[in-house]
């Protein structure tokens, strides 16, 4: 599997776009880049997924570099609720997840 | 909004006892996977279940744990002689068919073992 490296945390003012990095130079041609994210000891969160192209749904946008090597997940107007811990995943489609230590995002008033 | 539950919220149990963890996934998924993610730790994935049967299991599952359908609602974890390193928050998590991108995770059971 792919590995995926991540900034063990980031700070982010509320109300501004949170810009969260991941770094995937291993990554195949058949595997997905997905962003799930724990609050606080609460079960993992879907929130969104990619190929190669760029992807946009009501949480979140994923930008995926043209090589592919890299993603970054922006939360466009970021909330105090957003404070979470966020998981870059590379996994072939339908496979089960598997959780590196993520990025610690904490969004400050 | 359908979602997963699991019971108990908390289990508190004797090192060397049996544990039974429950989930009721969603009720039109067919995948469904128990992760546990040691306090201050990554979660980890345990296993997969499909069509009745395991599909992929981590080193973790060893033969301590096992997994059951039981009926068509719930979907356990088994530990048989628990051990004090079992501690930690058990999620179950399940999926349709298709799309197979979106895992719905439980709220977790926290296992304590003393």
């Amino acid at each position: 599997d792919a590995k995926t490296t991540q900034p063990p945390s980031m700070d982010c003012a509320e109300g501004r776009a949170a810009n969260l990095p991941c770094n995937h130079s291993t990554i195949s041609g058949n595997e997905y880049v997905y962003w799930y994210r724990q609050i606080h000891s609460q079960g993992p969160q879907y929130i969104i997924h990619g190929l190669k192209n760029n992807e946009t749904n009501e949480m979140a946008s994923l930008i995926i570099t043209e090589d592919r090597k890299s993603s970054t997940l922006i939360l466009p107007h970021a909330t105090l609720r957003d404070t979470a811990v966020y998981y870059c995943i590379v996994r072939v489609e339908g496979g089960d997840m598997r959780f590196g230590a993520g990025t610690r995002l904490t969004v400050k008033p | 909004e359908p979602e997963v539950t699991q019971t108990p919220s908390h289990q508190v149990t004797q090192m060397g006892q049996e544990v039974i963890l429950r989930c009721v996934p969603i009720s039109n998924h067919l995948y469904f996977y128990w992760y546990r993610q040691i306090l201050g730790q990554k979660v980890e994935f345990l296993v997969s279940f499909y069509n009745n049967e395991i599909s992929e299991k981590s080193e973790i599952f060893d033969d301590q744990f096992s997994v059951e359908r039981p009926d068509g609602s719930n979907f356990t974890l088994k530990i048989r002689s628990t051990k004090l390193e079992d501690s930690a928050m058990y999620f179950c998590a399940s999926r349709r068919l298709s799309p197979v991108y979106e895992q719905y995770f439980g709220p977790g059971t926290r296992l304590t073992v003393t």
